[in-house]
């Protein structure tokens, strides 16, 4: 039981160029997130998804896009990537328990320096 | 807006001194509060849930309370060890997503 997996672990792009985040839940989660960690600052939703197929957007989404073709995998992707998007990307997932006790599971992170 | 605030930033103890992390929210509907830890380089892992309705979750050496009136959640760390050095993120709850502060980052000197 792997948990949650992020692919790659870290990431150089230039200014412009796309990419694809993987994340892989192995839990049968019906929730998945996507956050971005900056120095001094929480986390904050870039988007999640409450199933299989659809996908809604969260505090930050602007120059992201994100899709959910099967229910253990959520992908995060950069079009056109930029400086400010610099950042560690963190993936987890949550069951959709009760509202009260529900938490999530979070994969390692991803190092994304865009140059 | 849910804005949630961790004090201090960043805390040094000596190795058996017992901890105080602080958390602010500013919004009191909340489904619960999470106490979450993070290792340098790693991703958070989840250390106590207090559902809104409850007043303090305890595992081991760990306490956490909650008011949620007042928006005020502490976590205590008891006999703090080495182990312990690590960055603790609070988190709230509102249908299914989380609200996070910025982190307490604790040093236990041996």
């Amino acid at each position: 039981n792997a948990g949650v997996t992020q692919t790659p672990k870290f990431r150089v792009l230039k200014t412009g160029q796309s990419m694809t985040l993987l994340c892989a839940q192995d839990m049968n989660h019906e929730y998945m997130y996507w956050y971005r960690q900056d120095p001094g600052m929480g986390l904050r939703l870039i988007h999640y998804s409450v199933g299989e197929g659809t996908t809604a957007k969260g505090e930050v989404p602007d120059g992201y896009n994100v899709s959910r073709l099967k229910k253990q995998n959520f992908l995060l992707g950069l079009e056109s990537a930029a400086p400010s998007q610099t950042s560690v990307y963190f993936c987890a997932s949550s069951k959709q328990d009760s509202p009260f006790t529900d938490t999530q599971y979070f994969g390692p992170g991803t190092r994304l320096t865009v140059l | 807006k849910q804005e949630v605030t961790q004090i201090p930033a960043a805390l040094s103890v000596p190795e058996g001194e017992n901890l105080v992390l602080n958390c602010s929210f500013t919004d009191s509907a909340i489904y619960n509060l999470q106490w979450f830890r993070q290792d340098p380089g790693k991703g958070l892992t989840s250390l106590l849930l207090i559902q809104s309705s409850q007043r303090e979750q305890t595992s081991g050496r760990l306490n956490a309370s909650l008011d949620k009136s007042s928006g005020r959640s502490t976590l205590y760390i008891a006999a703090s060890q080495p182990g312990d050095s690590a960055t603790y993120l609070c988190a709230v709850s509102r249908d299914y997503k989380l609200s996070f502060g910025a982190g307490t980052t604790v040093t236990v000197r041996a």
